[in-house]
């Protein structure tokens, strides 16, 4: 399977707004309204933050903002805080035998 | 609790057989899709299969296609995994994971998941 791609780390201060960018193909990120995002902390099951590219579950943070271009997708985060420095990796469903692709996931840093 | 419990993960030679289990609790079980989702030890996630809410809609990844069989017992709120032929590069911890009820094709729940070691 042909993971997603992410920047493999993306850093911030305080206060800032960061993006996360999630780059696929026609078959999976840009054919479909499909797109999630995810928390991960280490040692915690995955949390999820966005889905159908741009909605917010109960509970998640406003702070958590989802989009699409084409074919990537894109997790910001503003008013970023020491609590959100963590893995993020995304998901999208796919055309074809293999339904669901992941990211291959972003490390962010609050500085 | 709403959760997802994975077990049965261990460490069997190649060629040999493993059944998963993860059993769920804390929500009405009979009216959710789910899936097997692993990660091998370095690597990103991969999507292993994926079963519908009554059992009959199956969809698996090419690469364990005819070797891993899927199930769920609604009765006893549990999903299933029946790994046969197995290979070194199935080593990986797997995951029970949920799809969400909005069909936007989420997951919106998961185990913490149970490892899986094939070698000789």
């Amino acid at each position: 399977q042909s993971a997603l791609t992410q920047p493999a780390s993306v850093s911030g201060s305080p206060g800032q707004s960061i993006t996360i960018s999630c780059t696929g193909t026609s078959d999976d990120v840009g054919g479909f309204k499909y797109v999630s995002w995810y928390q991960d902390h280490p040692g915690k099951v995955p949390r999820l933050l966005i889905f159908g590219v741009t909605k917010r579950p109960s509970g998640v943070s406003s702070r958590f903002s989802g989009s699409k271009s084409g074919n990537t997708a894109f997790l910001a985060i503003s008013g970023l805080q020491a609590e959100d420095e963590t893995d993020y990796f995304c998901a999208s469903y796919k055309r074809g035998n293999t339904l669901w692709v992941f990211g291959t996931g972003t490390r962010v840093t609050v500085l | 609790e709403v959760q997802l419990v994975e077990s049965g993960g261990h460490l069997v030679q190649p060629g040999g057989s493993l059944r998963l289990s993860c059993a769920a609790s804390g929500f009405t079980f009979n009216i959710y899709n789910f899936n097997w989702v692993r990660q091998a030890p370095g690597k990103g996630l991969e999507w292993v299969s994926y079963i519908g809410s009554s059992g009959k809609t199956i969809h698996y990844a090419d690469s364990v296609k005819g070797r891993f069989t899927i199930s769920k017992d609604n009765a006893k709120d549990s999903v299933y995994l029946q790994m046969n032929s197995l290979r070194v590069e199935d080593s990986a911890v797997y995951s029970c994971v949920r799809n969400d009820l909005t069909g936007d094709e989420s997951f919106d729940l998961w185990g913490q998941g149970t490892l899986v070691t094939v070698s000789s």
